[in-house]
């Protein structure tokens, strides 16, 4: 089955700056790899997803890249924002069936 | 558009009683819901995949005896822990998608569940 690894756990920024999560995955048949943002004791709100015929995906401050021949993905957020703060969740799985999660990265920015 | 509804957010219960928590999509259609389980400060665990007028398929080292789940309609899967104790105690959540392909999956707001 799917193993998905994200790296770094933690992350501390300073407002302003940028933030990368890393996440592996080891099934080749994964064509979906969505991003999730938790706050403390709220739901997983879907921040920006990518589909495998795609190398990169930009929404605003926030872009998500992918490597097939790798398999790793990566989560970039430019000008961090207080806000940005939570838990972020990479995951990967095959369209429309379940989603293997990451351990999640808590990020948190300073201002 | 895309909302889930789980209810109850909270539960707090007797060791030995069952509880059963609802996931509904208000918007949409869901052929499949997915139950996942987390611990705290951790990743969210894929308990089972629900479909709908189907017995659901459970990973591995979940019980299906001790974690029912039901999915009689499109747009509503019950999870029951039955006969929960103490180590039960968790945060349960589901989520569904619209559809094939795809389809984002949205969750619902999560069922803290708390047994004496």
């Amino acid at each position: 089955g799917e193993n998905v690894e994200q790296h770094p756990s933690t992350l501390s920024v300073q407002e302003g700056d940028s933030a990368v999560i890393k996440c592996t995955y080891s099934d080749s048949a994964s064509n979906y790899f969505p991003w999730y943002k938790q706050e403390l004791g709220k739901r997983p709100q879907l921040i920006i997803d990518i589909r495998s015929n795609v190398g990169e995906k930009k929404d605003q401050r926030i872009a998500v890249t992918l490597n097939k021949t790798a398999k790793h993905f990566s989560l970039h957020i430019t000008e961090t924002q207080p806000e940005d703060s939570a838990v972020y969740f990479c995951a990967a799985g095959q369209a429309g069936t379940a989603l293997i999660f990451g351990k999640g990265t808590t990020l948190s920015v300073s201002s | 558009g895309a909302v889930v509804s789980q209810h109850p957010s909270w539960v707090i219960c007797k060791s030995g009683t069952s509880v059963k928590i609802e996931c509904r999509s208000l918007d949409f259609q869901a052929t499949t819901m997915f139950w996942y389980r987390q611990f705290p400060k951790q990743s969210l665990m894929l308990m089972a995949t629900s479909n709908e007028g189907s017995k659901a398929t459970y990973e591995q080292g979940v019980e299906k005896d001790k974690f029912l789940i039901n999915h009689a309609s499109l747009t509503l899967s019950t999870l029951t822990v039955t006969s929960a104790h103490p180590e039960d105690s968790s945060f349960y959540i589901c989520s569904a998608s619209a559809g094939q392909g795809y389809q984002p999956q949205h969750f619902g707001d999560g069922t803290r569940l708390s047994i004496l």
